[in-house]
């Protein structure tokens, strides 16, 4: 079946950075972008960025201009998000999810990863 | 780039209807039709609901319905049930490839 698995939890400290991955399967990869976003405890969702998994296009938040780097490798069918100089507040759980502007949902979320909790303390 | 504006919490009985409404700007949900909704309970992944304001996808019960009004979207779920308590996002499309979410609404059935 059509699923997103993401990569187990981390612990980091402050300053360092994180690679999360999101493995697809299920449907054809380079179809769909992979969106990322997060969600701080108690917090809402928060979008972080994609990538056109077909051709490697990105775009990212604002507000994380400069700290993210989303990528993905086609032959792994895998997508991954690294952000660095990470502090607290950028513990949260970490999401991936399709979608696809000309699919049968457009501009929305259809499936989703378990997500990912990156915990950053000194 | 600001969250969408969203109830922070809204309550019903079972069998009643509630509504859940999302307010953006010109620059997100008053200039697309392209507002979706996620529904997560605890320590689960958000599931969408509806997507492009008002349709639904495969399997969501047509308890869930979904409109907009100029910058505010709204989310309609009628017959509550016990298992509609959850939080409930919505989420548009923005200018330049960019999506925004809402702040989240916790929904309570009494």
């Amino acid at each position: 079946q059509v699923q997103l698995v993401q990569s187990g939890a981390e612990v980091k400290k402050p300053g360092a950075s994180v690679k999360v991955s999101c493995k697809a399967s299920g449907y054809t990869f380079t179809t769909y972008a992979i969106q990322w976003v997060r969600q701080a405890p108690g917090q809402r969702l928060e979008w972080m960025g994609w990538i056109n998994a077909g051709n490697g296009n990105t775009k990212y938040s604002q507000n994380f201009q400069g700290r993210v780097t989303i990528t993905s490798d086609t032959s792994a069918t895998t997508a991954y998000m690294e952000l660095s100089s990470l502090r607290s507040e950028d513990t949260a759980v970490y999401y991936c999810a399709r979608e696809f502007d000309y699919g049968d949902y457009p501009y929305a979320f259809d499936i989703w990863g378990q997500g990912t909790m990156v915990t950053v303390s000194s | 780039q600001s969250a969408l504006t969203q109830p922070a919490s809204v309550s019903g009985s079972p069998g009643q209807s509630i509504t859940i409404s999302c307010t953006g700007t010109s620059s997100d949900v008053g200039n697309y039709n392209l507002v979706s909704w996620y529904q997560q309970h605890p320590g689960k992944a958000p599931k969408l609901m509806i997507y492009e304001g008002n349709k639904r996808p495969s399997g969501v019960s047509n308890r869930f319905s979904g409109s907009k009004s100029g910058n505010t979207a709204s989310l309609t779920i009628s017959g509550l049930q016990a298992e509609d308590e959850a939080d409930y996002y919505c989420c548009s499309y923005a200018r330049s490839s960019t999506w925004v979410f809402g702040g989240g609404t916790k929904l309570t059935v009494l």
